[in-house]
């Protein structure tokens, strides 16, 4: 069956250290893939889109890398800030125009 | 309006009534996304309308669950006879909905709904 997985854990990490967010998903050929980041209480926001043939995106302090070979996602936020403390998910875009979402990853950021 | 609007913020209702969920998307974009969390759970896919075509309904967990888009614009997500499990946030996104190339998705705040 498709899946998608993020780290159910929470990811606690130190000020100015960089954070790193795992996505992995099966049984999909997903043409793109973006992450978002959802604060408490709120809708989430789009942060970044990667494609099927790209293998990094970066924007600011954010990177995210695509390999499809190993179905997996990594997404990076370097210099992390008490501010960058959120919930974040993955989605893929799948043939036939819905997009999927992981069940996100929390991170804190303590200063 | 500026982004994606949802009405009601909150609703509160008892176990059995109907509950109507209203969506109104960005100006000029064709798709539109009805999802469910639960607490401390990621976004369950429930529907998706992309401009004329039929909407994809594979995620609408039960037939008391139904949705229609207006117009190609508003949306009504609608629960008949709710339950206690049907107690969830449901988020409606909208984007341009290009083909081939729906792009980033515009969330709203969602519509907390409580079954007592």
């Amino acid at each position: 069956s498709q899946k998608i997985e993020q780290n159910s854990e929470a990811l606690n990490i130190q000020e100015g250290k960089t954070a790193t967010l795992t996505c992995n998903y099966t049984n999909y050929s997903p043409a793109y893939l973006q992450w978002y980041r959802q604060d408490p209480g709120r809708g989430p926001v789009f942060l970044l889109l990667i494609r099927e043939n790209e293998k990094e995106k970066r924007k600011e302090r954010l990177k995210v890398t695509f390999d499809t070979t190993l179905k997996q996602s990594l997404f990076h936020i370097t210099a992390s800030q008490p501010a960058d403390s959120a919930t974040y998910l993955c989605a893929l875009y799948n043939q036939g125009g819905k997009l999927i979402f992981g069940q996100g990853t929390e991170l804190s950021v303590k200063p | 309006g500026a982004g994606v609007s949802q009405s009601p913020s909150n609703k509160v209702t008892e176990k059995g009534k109907d509950v109507e969920l209203r969506c109104d998307p960005i100006s000029g974009h064709t798709a539109l996304y009805w999802y469910r969390q639960s607490l401390g759970q990621g976004l369950e896919f429930l529907i998706y309308f992309q401009g004329n075509s039929a909407p994809d309904k594979s995620g609408l967990p039960s037939d008391r669950f139904s949705a229609e888009r207006t117009g190609g614009s508003v949306s009504t997500l609608t629960i008949q006879r709710t339950q206690q499990e049907d107690s969830a946030v449901y988020l409606c996104a909208s984007s341009p909905g290009l083909a081939g190339d729906p792009g980033e998705l515009f969330f709203g705040e969602g519509s907390r709904l409580t079954v007592l």
